[in-house]
């Protein structure tokens, strides 16, 4: 079945570092992907997508590429801040129908000043 | 525009008392999903719905029964709860299929069984 695997955390980092967490993924067909951040004591939100091959998510100065041949969807920033600690989960979802959506089991990004 | 409600926030039971979380969205969405948050589990699918009067089993189904009687709510209930459900459980719903909609969650249910 369809499976996504995420860099395992925890991720400190200093202000200003610059950030990668990976996602490979596993399906069948070609997947929509998605990164998802979840903030202390919060519910999961959408930070971004891609429903195709090369096309390149962004929001909030966080991108990821999706990348067929590799089969990844790598979430990067530029320069870090404290307000982006939070638990980030890849997902994908297979496009075929009622399927729901399949997540990795998240990475905690921790940002010191 | 509330989005994604979930009640209660938090509550412990003993080891085979009864419950039932509620969730309720005011966004008109077809799609709803029960999961739980487990640490170094990620989230993991209990049941969804893909529309009024409709259930489905997700990836950890059991000891968890579902309902989705009105449109706007979708209900998960434990029989008899054990100390293996102690988790977070998070409701999302989404317009239409996952694949192409954003699925919105709730701020979660917090519950300890004893």
């Amino acid at each position: 079945g369809d499976s996504v695997t995420q860099m395992e955390g925890p991720v400190t980092l200093s202000e200003e570092a610059f950030l990668t967490i990976n996602c490979t993924y596993t399906a069948t067909g070609y997947p929509s992907l998605f990164w998802y951040v979840q903030y202390p004591g919060e519910g999961l939100q959408l930070l971004l997508k891609a429903t195709k091959a090369d096309d390149k998510g962004s929001n909030k100065g966080f991108e990821a590429t999706y990348r067929k041949e590799t089969t990844s969807f790598h979430l990067e920033k530029g320069s870090v801040q404290v307000s982006d600690s939070a638990v980030y989960f890849c997902a994908l979802s297979d496009n075929t129908g009622n399927t729901p959506l399949v997540f990795g089991k998240g990475t905690r990004l921790s940002v010191i000043a | 525009n509330a989005g994604v409600t979930q009640t209660p926030k938090f509550r412990v039971l003993k080891t085979g008392q009864s419950m039932t979380l509620l969730c309720a969205q005011d966004m008109n969405h077809e799609y709803m999903y029960w999961y739980r948050q487990d640490p170094g589990m990620g989230l993991r699918l209990i049941h969804y719905s893909v529309g009024e009067g409709t259930t489905a089993k997700g990836e950890v189904p059991d000891g968890y029964n579902v309902s989705r009687l009105k449109k706007q709510n979708f209900l998960l209930g434990l029989e008899s709860a054990a100390p293996s459900q102690t988790s977070v459980y998070f409701c999302a719903s989404s317009s239409s299929r996952a694949g192409t909609d954003t699925q919105y969650f709730g701020p979660g249910t917090r519950l300890t069984v004893l």
